[in-house]
């Protein structure tokens, strides 16, 4: 099993919900990140899990709120969201995050997306 | 920082035929990994193919192949006998071995070629 799975795929919320984004891995994956894609742009990271504790927060607003309740699972709760965070959610999970240089341990497998619309 | 660049926003191939895309990277770290990542309109990141750059030899998978020229910071993309299932937006990643701390030590993506094929 190499997949990545996002619930949901699409999702409309109004300024004022409060939703979450999940993700979920058996891999055994010890990394997981959450990445924001807007059109035609590249997946910028938001944030990175290494061993379920929160390794990086690249100045993400606190609107956004991450969570990883356990090994396979990654949350990202939204509240009080903007128009302008209306994009392509990624997830991702690799081996590791922290020591690479195992051969094989290297790549990221990616989710689907969650595609949010914040109106 | 770690910074790649993609110069071809788009490009366009005749089906069966092969086409080359391009990626390179600027970075001091002597030892890093390379990929490419295929985001067909599905939006899920797909791996196609990674490069340890303490290996000469450029890895190859079925079809695509990568041109690795690590003095010129180079790492180009061979598609040959292009599918229509080829047709996605492309991205070239850089990774470091490690996490240095202070930032972003995900993935650094370009910003995309979009690869059209034309039957």
């Amino acid at each position: 099993d190499t997949e990545v799975t996002q619930t949901p795929k699409h999702l409309v919320m109004g300024m004022t919900n409060k939703k979450s984004l999940k993700c979920e891995q058996h891999m055994g994956h010890r990394a997981m990140y959450w990445y924001k894609q807007k059109a035609k742009k590249p997946p910028e990271l938001m944030f990175v899990y290494s061993y379920e504790k929160l390794s990086i927060n690249e100045s993400v607003p606190s609107r956004f709120s991450p969570e990883c309740p356990n090994s396979s699972l990654l949350n990202l709760h939204l509240h009080a969201l903007q128009p302008e965070d209306s994009a392509l959610y990624l997830c991702a999970s690799s081996q590791d995050f922290f020591d690479l240089g195992l051969e094989g341990n290297t790549e990221a497998f990616f989710g689907q997306g969650t595609r949010l619309t914040v109106v | 920082a770690q910074t790649v660049t993609q110069s071809q926003p788009e490009m366009s191939v005749q089906e069966a035929e092969t086409v080359t895309l391009s990626c390179t990277y600027d970075t001091s770290e002597s030892d890093y990994y390379l990929f490419w990542y295929k985001q067909p309109p599905s939006r899920q990141m797909i791996l196609v193919i990674r490069q340890e750059a303490y290996k000469q030899q450029n890895a190859t998978e079925n079809r695509f192949s990568v041109n690795f020229q690590k003095a010129a910071k180079s790492f180009s993309l061979k598609i040959s006998d292009s599918q229509l299932g080829d047709a996605a937006m492309y991205f070239c990643a850089y990774r470091s071995p490690q996490y240095s701390g202070g930032g972003a030590d995900g993935l650094t993506f370009g910003k995309g070629t979009h690869l059209i094929i034309q039957p």
